[in-house]
């Protein structure tokens, strides 16, 4: 069985400053680690994903995250942030054969002008 | 691209009827369908995986009875909320995913495309 806690049910930044959303991962076996984002009454869109590979992971939107397996974490970071990036945000673990994702209690961003 | 759309986006309803929402991948084949469950400010739960042709796949506490679920196609899958009451609302979401990389019958890609939601509300 997999789990994921995300530390921090809300982070507020400054526009232009660095986001930093924080995701750690319990799984037995080596995991599939996502990134949502969601608008208010939407769906969710995917920001990356980790599978195999290269762990530094390259998403939509100028964030990026880095699996490291020593720290089971996959933190999701941005350099700067814009007022766009106001939203919740989930990180998803799965076992590679079946994709059934287990979501983090998520995030609320907010940016401050 | 990889669409998935839901429909309705909203839908009000009396308790005690039922209410079906409709889940279409677009432009691509949809092996598995998942339908999650999401209460507000609050993380999506996993409700059932739907596979085309076969039953649905239920998580635990979830009452088959009450949340049908149907895929007649590769591309529809469908959730009919029974009886529904007020505890029923919720914004219910779907995904969809091409394929299973490794597994036979198809490569696929494994990414999970989900839907714009539904958000039910029982009077």
């Amino acid at each position: 069985a997999q789990s994921v806690t995300q530390l921090g049910s809300h982070v507020s930044v400054s526009e232009g400053a660095l986001v930093l959303l924080r995701c750690n991962y319990s799984s037995s076996v080596p995991p599939y680690l996502f990134w949502y984002v969601q608008y208010p009454n939407q769906g969710l869109q995917l920001l990356l994903k980790y599978t195999t590979g290269a762990t530094l992971v390259k998403g939509i939107n100028g964030f990026e995250a880095e699996f490291k397996k020593s720290e089971t974490s996959f933190h999701l970071t941005k350099p700067s942030a814009h007022m766009s990036d106001a939203a919740e945000y989930f990180c998803a673990v799965s076992e590679p054969k079946d994709y059934k994702l287990s979501f983090g209690a998520g995030t609320t961003v907010t940016v401050r002008a | 691209g990889a669409v998935v759309s839901q429909h309705p986006s909203w839908v009000i309803c009396k308790s005690g009827t039922s209410v079906k929402i409709e889940c279409r991948s677009l432009d691509f084949q949809a092996t598995t369908m998942f339908w999650y469950r999401q209460f507000p400010k609050q993380s999506l739960m996993l409700m059932a995986t739907s596979n085309e042709g076969s039953k649905a796949t239920y998580e635990q506490g979830v009452e088959k009875d009450k949340f049908l679920i149907n895929h007649a196609s590769l591309t529809l899958s469908t959730l009919t909320v029974t009886s529904a009451h007020p505890e029923d609302s919720s914004f219910y979401i779907c995904s969809a995913t091409k394929g299973f990389p490794g597994l036979a019958g198809g490569p696929g890609t494994g990414e999970l495309f989900f839907g714009e939601g539904s958000r039910l509300t029982v009077l």
